[in-house]
Order: structure tokens, then sequence, then C-alpha cells
């Protein structure tokens, strides 16, 4: 169990340009989505927590109207990064859970490589 | 900021044991400790975690001293697909509760 698609793997774009990436929960529905960054040669940290239907929570330092949340469904959510900078070029990883937390452990996807030209 | 403290680094010899030590000295009583890790440009693969037992899986074993301030991660058998990032993360289990990553210890397996 707990299976989770992340797409695409792999993104360059142009600086200026926005990106969108799914997260999928294969056989669990996601109550709460977490959505982190990870820099070359740090750890991961962070971004965001959402809720099914509610909206993101964001951590400090994260701007929300550049880094867009939409967790619409259980089995689904995006993040979109808005009108993207070379400094936004990172690796993002998303971790869906569901209703039970990590009581079993969390669940993280494969992650998202972004490179802003 | 991460609650747990891990060495940097270390290495170990395929075949042989593999013992990554972390400390959480402020552990709270609610609190498991989780065990994942990081293989270049993946994502955190989950491997073990416990609240006071000792647990084992397919994967890995876990030991927690009786005071619960430190642990050990036991790979039994390292092979070369082993060397990753290893990160030891203390958190409660609810819908909400997440985990914040410290910088991890990287394993180094060599033939």
């Amino acid at each position: 169990g707990a299976v989770v698609s992340q797409h695409p793997s792999r993104v360059i774009c142009k600086s200026g340009t926005s990106v969108k990436i799914e997260c999928r929960s294969l056989d669990f529905q996601a109550t709460t989505m977490f959505w982190y960054r990870q820099f070359p040669k740090q750890s991961l940290m962070l971004m965001a927590t959402s809720n099914e239907g509610s909206k993101a929570t964001y951590e400090q330092g994260v701007e929300k109207d550049k880094f867009l949340i939409n967790h619409a469904s259980l089995t689904l959510s995006t993040l979109t990064v808005t009108s993207a900078h070379p400094e936004d070029s990172s690796f993002y990883i998303c971790s869906p859970t569901g209703h039970r937390g990590g009581l079993y452990g969390y669940t993280f996807g494969s992650g998202t490589r972004l490179t802003v030209v | 900021d991460a609650k747990t403290t891990q060495p940097p680094s270390m290495d170990c010899a395929e075949g042989r044991a593999a013992n990554l030590p972390c400390n959480h000295s402020t552990i709270s009583g609610n609190e498991y400790v989780y065990w994942y890790r990081q293989i270049h440009s993946q994502g955190p693969q989950y491997i073990i975690h416990g609240l006071k037992n000792n647990e084992t899986n397919e994967m890995a074993s876990l030991i927690i001293t009786e005071d619960r301030k430190s642990s050990t991660l036991i790979l039994p058998h390292a092979t070369l697909r082993d060397t990753a990032v290893y990160y030891c993360i203390v958190s409660v289990t609810g819908a909400n509760s997440k985990l914040t990553f410290g910088k991890g210890i990287t394993l180094s397996v060599r033939p």
C-alpha cells in the first residue's frame, strides 16, 4: 500500500513561466499533503501543508502567491510554481498522508527536479 | 528545528552490519522515532519507526534505548545499494504532524 505518483520527474522551464507539479495517492485517501523542497546538498525543507478542501498553510518565508497549492480531492494535489525564476530551481517532493498520519510511516513522492533557465 | 543529532557520515564494508546512531534527548513521550533514507535524486524512503520497543522489519532493526534519548538503526547486511543519506526524525503521528528533516547521516558502503 501507500503508493504515490509524482509528475513530472524533471522539468526545465523558462524564467517567468509557470510550472505545475502533480502528486497522486494511488491506493489511499490523502487527507493531508505536505510539500517539501530540497536545494542541492541540503536537507528537505517543508514548504506547506494542505488538507483536502482547505487552503494550504505555508511555512515562514514561503510565498503563498508564488507557490499555489490545490488539494481539491483526496487523491490529487498540485503545486504550481508561478512566474518561476532561477532561484526556484530545486527538487520538489510531495508527501501525502491519510487520516492516521504517520502511524504506519509517511510516504513520499519520487520528486520533481525543476530547472528554471 | 530538527530535534535529532546524527554524525555527518560513516562508512561500512559491504556485507557487514551498518549501525547508524541518533540522539534525540528532548523527545516527548508521544513522539515516535522515524528513520528514512534518501538515495540521490529520489524521494525519501521509509525504513522503520518505533515508540519505545525495538522494532524489526525486512529492511532494518531499530533499537531504542530505555530512556528513549537515543536510538540505533541497524542494517544487518549492508549492500552498495544502501549508500544513501539516512534521516532520523522524531514526530507524533497525527494527521497533520509534519516531519522535520535534519541533515542526516551519509552512509557510504564500500565494496
